[in-house]
């Protein structure tokens, strides 16, 4: 049983380029969502998504895009990478929306320069 | 404004020796209150769950204490080890998926 998988564990951008950071999770969990961890903030929410085909907006997802077309996979795309997403990128996924507690991935790393 | 504070930012202590770490809130509503262990380089690792009406509760050497009238928490670590050294998040939920974070207190354990 694997968990949550994330890839890359690290990448380094230059701005404007683009990419996906992979998550993927084998627990058939509903909910996943896609957070950013700063240092000295708390994790604050990107994008989440109730299940294949739903998905919505959390508190931080200018730049950012989500798609989720199989139950698994969460895929979070970077349109065009600015120096302001430089950050720790963690996919978290649960069983349902509230009141479970969340399995994270061990995160990516990046960096845009 | 919805936030979580945690204190200390930081703390050192010996092994062997137990710590208490604070947490107090401004969320509202109020779901429950987790507390999360964050390993260098790793994810979130979920500790305790709590809802309104539970003030206690334990995981091993970790218990989690709740008031929910002074909207305080407290994470008590008893017998401290090494790999106890790592990021204490806590995490208020408001409900669904609005979750407040807490930036974390960042525990070393010496030997």
């Amino acid at each position: 049983n694997a968990g949550v998988t994330q890839t890359p564990k690290f990448q380094v951008l230059k701005t404007g380029q683009s990419m996906t950071l992979q998550c993927a999770q084998d627990m058939n969990h509903e909910y996943m969502s896609w957070y950013r961890q700063d240092p000295g903030m708390g994790l604050r929410l990107i994008h989440y998504s109730v299940g294949a085909g739903i998905t919505d907006q959390g508190e931080v997802p200018n730049g950012y895009n989500v798609s989720r077309s199989t139950t698994e996979d969460f895929p979070l795309r970077l349109l065009s990478a600015a120096p302001s997403q430089t950050s720790v990128y963690f996919c978290a996924s649960s069983y349902a929306i509230s009141n479970y507690g969340y399995t994270f991935g061990s995160g990516t790393r990046l960096t845009v320069v | 404004k919805n936030q979580v504070e945690q204190s200390p930012q930081s703390l050192i202590i010996l092994e062997g020796k137990n710590c208490t770490l604070q947490c107090n809130y401004t969320v509202s509503p109020f779901s429950n209150l987790r507390w999360y262990k964050q390993d260098t380089g790793r994810g979130p690792v979920s500790l305790t769950i709590m809802t309104f009406s539970e003030n206690t509760k334990s995981n091993g050497r970790y218990t989690a204490t709740l008031d929910a009238d002074t909207k305080q928490s407290s994470l008590h670590i008893t017998a401290s080890q090494l790999s106890d050294s790592a990021s204490y998040i806590c995490v208020v939920s408001a409900g669904g998926n609005k979750l407040v974070f807490g930036a974390g207190t960042i525990l070393r354990v010496k030997s």
